[in-house]
């Protein structure tokens, strides 16, 4: 099976900083990626798919990068309503995995 | 608009079984996958399975055979998830999300989740 390590595990960063998450697979799969967030009580949101392609409605400052086994996740200027859990997601087959999660957080 | 509306929370007692519905609308039922997740209090994100509602045919994670069974309904748009043999480590957030397109499978859409508590 196919492994998506997700680091970090949380994050703590300003509002205005870059803040950058990233996933790696145990194995090429191609730009088979998608991105989600997660705020408490809630189920996750579609940020981003096939690795950088960026969901209707979703903010400009979110992006994502990567092909093979490595994959980012951007947000170019972090804003209060970022605070949440990221998730990546691989699914180049059926047996769809994700990524331990990234918490991010306001210093 | 598109919505995935899943059944209410339950109580279970370790050993019994859950069945959680998701009730889909909006959009083409039969075209396109229902998966399966859960997420444990305060853990990750695990996939159970999925089910493609036009042949009724499944898929399920390795760790869930024998013991999850998902079925659907074409003529309400509903899909179920049944687990057996519940224990303590299967309360968790049950979730069905909609796969985006027909050979895609990430998720445009999710239910709002169903909690199931195994508790003695």
């Amino acid at each position: 099976d196919i492994k998506m390590t997700q680091s970090p595990s949380s994050l703590s960063a300003s509002v205005g900083d870059r803040v950058t998450i990233t996933c790696r697979a145990s194995q090429g799969i191609m730009n088979y990626v998608a991105w989600y967030q997660q705020k408490p009580g809630k189920v996750p949101i579609l940020l981003i798919y096939a690795a950088s392609t960026l969901q209707t409605g979703v903010p400009s400052r979110f992006s994502g990068s990567g092909s093979g086994t490595d994959f980012t996740l951007t947000i170019s200027s972090l804003q209060p309503e970022d605070v949440a859990t990221y998730y990546c997601q691989k699914y180049n087959s059926a047996l769809i995995t994700f990524g331990q999660g990234t918490r991010l957080e306001i210093k | 608009q598109v919505q995935l509306v899943q059944s209410g929370a339950e109580v279970k007692k370790p050993g019994a079984s859950v069945k959680v519905s998701c009730k889909a609308s909006g959009y083409s039922f039969t075209g396109y996958y229902i998966y399966w997740l859960r997420q444990a209090p305060g853990q990750g994100l695990e996939c159970m399975g999925r089910i493609n509602p036009n042949s009724g045919g499944t898929n399920y994670a390795q760790q869930f055979q024998g013991r999850v069974t998902m079925t659907r309904d074409t003529s309400i748009n509903t899909v179920y998830m049944e687990l057996s043999r519940l224990t303590l480590a299967d309360t968790a957030v049950y979730i069905c999300a909609k796969a985006a397109t027909r050979g895609d499978y990430y998720f445009d859409y999710w239910g709002q989740g169903t909690l199931v508590t195994v508790s003695s």
